[in-house]
């Protein structure tokens, strides 16, 4: 079972920021937050990941709270193209652990 | 393009035939992986193959066999399938074990058995 938990949808206005909560409230110390998005008829793409301290990269900013039970990935500018379901999952990184993908949040973004 | 490639993007085949998918990675990774994604549900991981070996199998049905003859490529045999079956399957890689591990996805198959 995922270890995550994250609202079904979310609309947001394109050129706004969209925020998309993920609850992780049983994640372990040596847990990191991923965030993958998937774009109707293709495969997933990896977003961004932290373990505590917030992240940003050229797609996204990651803001993990300071109990590390929840996370909110930012879409600073959203467009059209942002449309997709975007998964948060939590892992440890060991060649033994698997990568589980939950039912994630499909974001609409509204012209 | 993320260097993860799946052959065919779309397969239709009877529940007696036998067909494969292919999946090659130009990524240099060691860990490649099936996941099957069937309509409305989460993605579901298959089969994990490090280093060539299978280290997961997850409670996956006998008439689907995968096969990693290098660590660049990795079938999925198919034989005898039901039409539940019919789903996206996606193969991803990853270069397992470091700090900044990522899977990169293909585009999948999207199989179809009548």
């Amino acid at each position: 079972d995922a270890k995550t938990t994250q609202p079904p949808s979310m609309d947001c206005a394109e050129g706004r920021a969209a925020n998309l909560p993920c609850n992780h409230s049983t994640i372990s110390g040596n847990e990191y937050v991923y965030w993958y998005r998937q774009i109707h008829s293709q495969g997933p793409q990896y977003i961004i990941h932290g373990l505590k301290n917030n992240e940003t990269n050229e797609m996204a900013s990651l803001i993990i709270t300071e109990d590390r039970k929840s996370s909110t990935l930012i879409l600073p500018h959203a467009t059209l193209r942002d449309t997709a379901v975007y998964y948060c999952i939590v892992r440890v990184l060991n060649r033994d652990d698997k990568i589980i993908f939950g039912k994630g949040t499909r974001l609409h973004i509204l012209p | 393009e993320t260097g993860v490639t799946q052959t065919p993007r779309h397969l239709v085949m009877g529940m007696t035939n036998k067909k494969s998918l292919k999946c090659e990675q130009h990524l240099g990774h060691n860990a490649m992986y099936w996941y099957k994604q069937s309509a409305k549900k989460p993605l579901e991981l298959m089969f994990v193959y490090n280093f060539k070996e299978q280290t997961e199998n997850n409670s996956v049905p006998s008439r689907f066999s995968p096969e990693c003859p290098n660590s660049s490529h990795l079938f999925l045999h198919l034989h005898t399938l039901q039409p539940e079956d019919s789903a996206l399957y996606l193969c991803a890689s990853s270069r397992a074990g470091g700090l900044e591990e990522k899977l990169f996805f293909g585009s999948g198959t999207q199989l179809s058995v009548l």
